[in-house]
């Protein structure tokens, strides 16, 4: 089936650069996509690569090589109130934006 | 503004019982989601909808089902819960052929 990977634990400090990385299957995949989630709270979306290359928008890039899979989303500055889960989510609906969600990164920042 | 509400917020039930949780959206979207939410399993998606009479099963959907009869509602029902299907419940929507999903604030739902 569909499946994606990623980290399920990122530790970093305040300011520093960060790269969560992910990895999904080929097979009907139109574009990745990220999604933050505060702590008891909805996801929120942050970015989306259907073509390879870097989507920059502000602090957070994120990025796609469809030859190897793979993407990852880059958060720059990091701040405490960056401290979440981060989700990559594949999508497999095309237009219909059928979305295989990754099992979450947790992103502890620290001062 | 329009938003997406779900409603109950939480909700505790016993196993064997009917549970209907509700998502309603003010922005005209085509496309509706429901997820659930475990601790290990990230956002698995159950049933989603392309459009009214359009329903369709996801990765999870035993012993779910959905129903759209306008655009602005995607009600979820459990038709006998079992406490396999404690978890935290999003509902999404998106415009067809837009990249972003738009997630309401969740539902909790105990099966005791």
């Amino acid at each position: 089936g569909q499946s994606l990977e990623q980290p399920s634990e990122v530790t970093a400090v305040e300011g520093a650069i960060v790269q969560i990385n992910c990895t999904y299957q080929t097979s009907g995949f139109y574009g990745l996509s990220w999604y933050q989630q505060h702590d008891g709270g909805a996801p929120t979306f942050l970015s989306y690569n259907g073509l390879d290359g870097l989507e920059e928008t502000g602090r957070f890039s994120s990025f796609l090589s469809r030859s190897d899979s793979y993407g990852y989303l880059l958060l720059q500055e990091l701040q405490m109130k960056d401290s979440a889960s981060y989700f990559c989510a594949a999508n497999y609906g095309g237009a219909t934006n059928k979305l295989i969600f990754g099992t979450g990164t947790l992103l502890a920042v620290q001062p | 503004d329009a938003e997406i509400t779900q409603s109950p917020r939480h909700k505790i039930t016993e196993t064997g019982r009917q549970v209907t949780l509700a998502c309603h959206q003010t922005w005209n979207h085509n496309n509706m989601f429901w997820y659930r939410q475990d601790l290990g399993h990230g956002l698995r998606l159950i049933h989603y909808s392309y459009g009214v009479q359009d329903t369709n099963k996801g990765e999870v959907s035993d012993g779910y089902s959905v129903s759209r009869s306008n655009t602005e509602d995607l009600p979820l029902t459990l038709e006998s819960a079992a406490s396999s299907q404690t978890s935290v419940y999003f509902c999404a929507s998106s415009e067809a052929g837009r990249d972003e999903q738009f997630f309401g604030p969740g539902t909790r739902l105990t099966v005791l």
